[in-house]
């Protein structure tokens, strides 16, 4: 089954603890993006990647950092999370035909 | 630079009533896709449509359709005879056309459309 999954689904964590949140897609997709989703702001995108070691930024990429060394695999890292960074946090993937697969969403709370 | 429209903040219907979602988009290219994606209360982004801009026919599938038109950059979504299951955030969103495929989707801020019994 094509799917694009994430890791954590749910997590609380405590001002300033690193943090990574996993994507991982099945459908040999070259690009790959994540997105946070805020109430009265929609989704917006942080990160996106091309290509393996391909990446730039979104509209909101500041506190983020991925990477891309496995063409199934874009993990998003919050190297000193704030409590402006709880958040809805989508990755997606997308092929040739533009349609973009997401995730099932992780929910992440930061106190 | 792009933009989506939903101006349409929150909508509520009593069931088998017929809504429409409007959409409006703004961009330069001359090649791009609509979308309208679906999320529901368990958070999850559910796929409905994609539509290329050289293809303004509109589409039915089942309950739903959809208007696109070049001429308003309207892609407006309608849902007839409205069941309480078709409660949701609905999203529009625009994305470039690049070779290979797409790197940024630009979604409208959504319209929650609750369908009430």
């Amino acid at each position: 089954e094509a799917q694009v999954t994430q890791n954590p689904r749910y997590l609380i964590t405590v001002t300033g603890k690193k943090l990574t949140v996993t994507c991982s897609q099945n459908m040999n997709h070259e690009y790959m993006s994540w997105y946070r989703q805020d109430p009265g702001l929609g989704l917006r995108q942080i990160y996106y990647s091309m290509n393996v070691e391909v990446t730039d930024k979104g509209d909101v990429p500041e506190g983020y950092k991925v990477s891309r060394k496995e063409k199934r695999n874009f993990p998003l890292i919050l190297e000193s999370p704030s409590p402006n960074q709880t958040s809805l946090y989508f990755c997606a993937s997308s092929g040739v035909n533009y349609e973009q697969y997401f995730g099932p969403g992780t929910r992440l709370t930061v106190t | 630079a792009q933009k989506v429209t939903q101006a349409q903040t929150e909508i509520s219907v009593v069931e088998k009533e017929d809504v429409t979602l409007d959409c409006v988009y703004e961009t330069r290219d001359t090649t791009y896709y609509l979308f309208w994606y679906k999320q529901p209360p368990s958070g999850e982004l559910v796929f409905l449509i994609r539509r290329n801009s050289f293809d303004e026919q509109n589409e039915i599938s089942g309950r739903y359709s959809w208007n696109f038109q070049k001429s308003t950059s309207s892609f407006n979504f309608t849902i007839t005879a409205s069941q309480v299951v078709d409660s949701a955030v609905y999203f529009c969103a625009l994305s470039e056309a690049r070779e290979g495929g797409s790197e940024k989707l630009v979604f409208g801020k959504g319209t929650k459309l609750t369908v009430n019994p």
